[in-house]
C-alpha cells in the first residue's frame, strides 16, 4: 500500500504570497498525482491530476510539479478565497486509492 | 453540470447496516472509463476511499473495509448504492459520492456529502 505524507501539517501564509506545499509517496508513483482543495463545510474540489495538469475552471495560480515520490503543489499570490486544506491523492496502484494527511493552509 | 445527492439514514446503531444511495442527476452513466464511487471523511479528519464500481458492474474495494462493503450501480435508475456492514462508531463519518474522471482514480464530480452517525 502506498501512503502519502503531507507536509507541513499547517501553513500560515499572507494574502499575496506564495505557498507551496509537499507530498511525499512511499513508492514511485509515476505521474499519477492529484491535489484536492477542501473549504470548511464543503466537499473537496479537484485541482490538479496527473501531476500538473490543472483542473476544470481552477485558477493559473495553482501549478503542480514533481514526479516519482516528491510532489509540490503551488498557489502563487494567495489568495483570500484559497485557505483551505489541499489533499494529494495517488492513483498509481491501487486499490486502496490514499489521500495524504492533508495541509492545511491558514 | 452532473451532479450526485447522497441520500440514507442520518442515524445508524451500532452493528446494523448503513445503506447510502447515490443519486446521478445532470448526465448520464454511459461512459464505461468512468467509475462512481464513494469516500468518507471522518469528522475533523482526512478523506478515505472506501470503493468504487464501474457501469459494467466491475467493483474496487478498499482492503481494510472490503470485508464489510457492498458497492452496486443500477444504471436504469441513475444511481449507485453503498452497504456498510456491522457498523461501529469508526464508521462515523461525512459520506461523498464520487465520479471519476476518464483516469478512473481521479474524481472530479463529487456530492454534497451526508453525515452518517453511528450511535445506540
Amino acid at each position: 500500500e502506498i501512503v502519502l505524507t503531507q507536509s507541513p501539517v499547517t501553513l500560515s501564509v499572507s494574502p499575496g504570497e506564495r505557498a507551496s506545499l509537499s507530498c511525499r509517496a512511499s513508492q514511485d508513483i509515476a505521474d499519477n498525482l492529484a491535489w484536492y482543495q477542501q473549504k470548511p463545510g464543503q466537499s473537496p474540489r479537484l485541482l490538479i491530476y496527473d501531476v500538473s495538469n490543472r483542473g476544470p475552471g481552477v485558477p493559473g495560480r495553482f501549478s503542480g510539479s514533481g514526479s516519482g515520490t516528491d510532489f509540490t503543489l503551488t498557489i502563487t499570490s494567495l489568495q483570500s478565497e484559497d485557505f483551505a486544506t489541499y489533499y494529494c491523492q495517488q492513483y498509481q496502484k491501487w486499490p486502496p486509492l490514499n489521500f495524504g494527511g492533508g495541509t492545511r493552509v491558514e | 453540470q452532473l451532479q450526485l445527492h447522497e441520500s440514507g439514514p442520518g442515524l445508524v446503531r451500532p452493528l446494523e447496516t448503513l445503506s447510502l444511495t447515490c443519486s446521478v442527476s445532470g448526465g448520464s452513466m454511459t461512459t464505461e472509463t468512468h467509475y462512481w464511487g464513494c469516500i468518507r471523511q471522518s469528522p475533523g479528519k482526512g478523506l478515505e476511499w472506501i470503493a468504487s464500481v464501474s457501469i459494467r458492474g466491475k467493483t474496487l474495494y478498499s482492503p481494510s473495509l472490503e470485508s464489510r462493503v457492498t458497492i452496486s450501480i443500477d444504471t436504469s435508475k441513475n444511481q449507485f448504492s453503498l452497504n456498510v456492514t456491522s457498523v461501529t462508531a469508526a464508521d462515523t463519518a461525512v459520506y461523498y459520492c464520487v465520479r471519476s474522471t476518464t483516469l478512473r482514480g481521479v474524481f472530479l464530480y463529487w456530492g454534497q456529502g451526508i453525515l452518517v452517525s453511528v450511535s445506540s
